[in-house]
């Protein structure tokens, strides 16, 4: 069974870009959250799909999105880049359907220059 | 909001037991969580509990878990260098769909 697929797993960005990170869960799981890593705040809640909807969100502004496609893939969206967003961006797969077990990816590493 | 504590650093010989400990604040958390992370990667799920439980083993990996004082510990049995890495405690929301980490605990196993 393949695990957790995040790409792409290193992105340099400068101030005012946006980006887009996705997440491939494993296969049959239904959830994705997304959480970002820094060393100054540690891992922190971002969001959770569930079936293409967004079920919780984090304390984060409104320039960090996302969204869950029909295959559970799911997509986060950051625009107009700050240097405080670099960042390890973790991607969970979760089961669903009673079963809440966190499966990480690999991680995106996004810098911001 | 959920609040989870961990010690920053613990450091054994080759052999040794280690216990890392976390503290959290919300009593309805469901699930508890222990993740591995080493250097540039993400996080290796590497046991559960789940709250009705006061005790859970796997192998060389044993949970405990005392709701009355919000504790939660990780055993590790005859802990090997590559056992080295930081371990992260988390708890889940209630409705399991959110986890809130602890700030990690950095495990240095000495030769």
């Amino acid at each position: 069974k393949a695990g957790v697929t995040q790409t792409p797993r290193y992105l340099i960005k400068t101030r005012g870009q946006q980006v887009t990170l996705s997440c491939s869960p494993i296969s049959g799981h239904r959830s994705v959250s997304w959480y970002q890593q820094t060393p100054g705040q540690g891992l922190q809640f971002l969001f959770e799909y569930f079936s293409e909807t967004q079920r919780n969100k984090g304390n984060f502004p409104g320039r960090f999105s996302g969204r869950q496609f029909s295959n559970s893939r799911s997509e986060m969206n950051v625009s107009t880049l700050e240097l405080g967003d670099s960042a390890l961006y973790l991607c969970a797969s979760i089961p669903g359907q009673g079963q809440f077990e966190q499966f990480f990816g690999p991680g995106t590493r996004l810098t911001v220059l | 909001g959920e609040d989870v504590e961990q010690s920053l650093f613990l450091s054994v010989r080759e052999g040794d037991s280690s216990v890392i400990n976390c503290t959290y604040t919300d009593s309805s958390s469901t699930y508890l969580y222990w993740y591995k992370q080493e250097p540039g990667a993400g996080l290796q799920l590497l046991t559960y509990i789940f709250s009705n439980m006061d005790m859970k083993q796997d192998q060389r990996l044993t949970v405990l878990l005392n709701k009355k004082d919000k504790h939660l510990s990780l055993r590790i049995a005859d802990t090997q260098t590559g056992d080295s890495a930081i371990y992260f405690c988390a708890v889940d929301n209630n409705a399991g769909n959110m986890l809130t980490f602890g700030g990690g605990t950095r495990l240095m196993v000495k030769p």
